[in-house]
């Protein structure tokens, strides 16, 4: 168990530009969430998978964001089109669930310059 | 909405003092209750969890959190802290009333050790 991994640690990029950043869950984990993490707050929920299925988004995620998890595997978050105010630590989990709860595990994330 | 509260931003206390982080949430069933921890630039490393059962539960690195569900509060304690505990701690709800569970963070509270 290597733990949740995530690439790039940090990206840095011009306003306008598309960025993809990629998360690879614990090995059979089924459930990958992604977060975001703004200055000074809490992660707040974006959107999560159930092996290959994106079963919720939140309102935070807009039309520029996209998320794919094509084999139930490694996940990836796209942003295309950036601004200023996507700047934020993009955090990943994964989890093992059949039935009532499930324990998040989450990876270093990525942290996204916007200039 | 679920949401959860941490009413201290900033706390600072002496090495080998005793530390007690406050959380209060708010959710419409019984709760998944989780404490973590991050240090600058890093994820979140998962301290304990709460899901059922014994109300006081342990923890890694000697936290223990007690769930008491009529303050609906679920506060943080460790009897002697560390130069090594200085780091964001967050608690955060999830459960299963809309299906998903994402889990719902605080603001976070920052732990300062004095030498």
């Amino acid at each position: 168990d290597t733990g949740v991994s995530q690439n790039p640690r940090h990206k840095i990029t011009k306003r306008g530009q598309n960025v993809t950043f990629r998360c690879d869950p614990i090995s059979e984990h089924n459930r990958l969430y992604w977060y975001r993490q703004t200055l000074g707050q809490g992660p707040e929920f974006l959107t999560y998978f159930q092996n290959e299925a994106q079963l919720e988004k939140s309102r935070l995620l807009s039309d520029r964001f996209s998320a794919e998890r094509p084999k139930g595997s490694f996940s990836t978050l796209e942003i295309q089109r950036t601004e200023q105010g996507d700047s934020a630590m993009y955090l990943c989990a994964s989890s093992f669930i059949v039935t009532g709860a499930d324990t998040q595990y989450f990876g270093p994330g990525t942290r996204l310059t916007v200039l | 909405a679920q949401s959860v509260t941490q009413p201290d931003i900033h706390i600072t206390v002496s090495e080998g003092a005793s530390l007690e982080l406050r959380c209060n949430y708010s959710y419409g069933a019984t709760p998944y209750l989780f404490w973590y921890v991050q240090s600058p630039g890093q994820g979140l490393q998962l301290l304990l969890k709460y899901f059922s059962g014994d109300t006081l539960v342990q923890g890694i690195k000697g936290f223990e959190a007690e769930f008491k569900r009529s303050q609906s509060s679920f506060n943080l304690r460790k009897p002697s802290v560390h130069w090594s505990d200085a780091a964001e701690y967050f608690c955060a709800v999830g459960g299963s009333l809309q299906g998903a569970q994402k889990l719902v963070f605080g603001q976070g509270t920052r732990l300062t050790i004095n030498p």
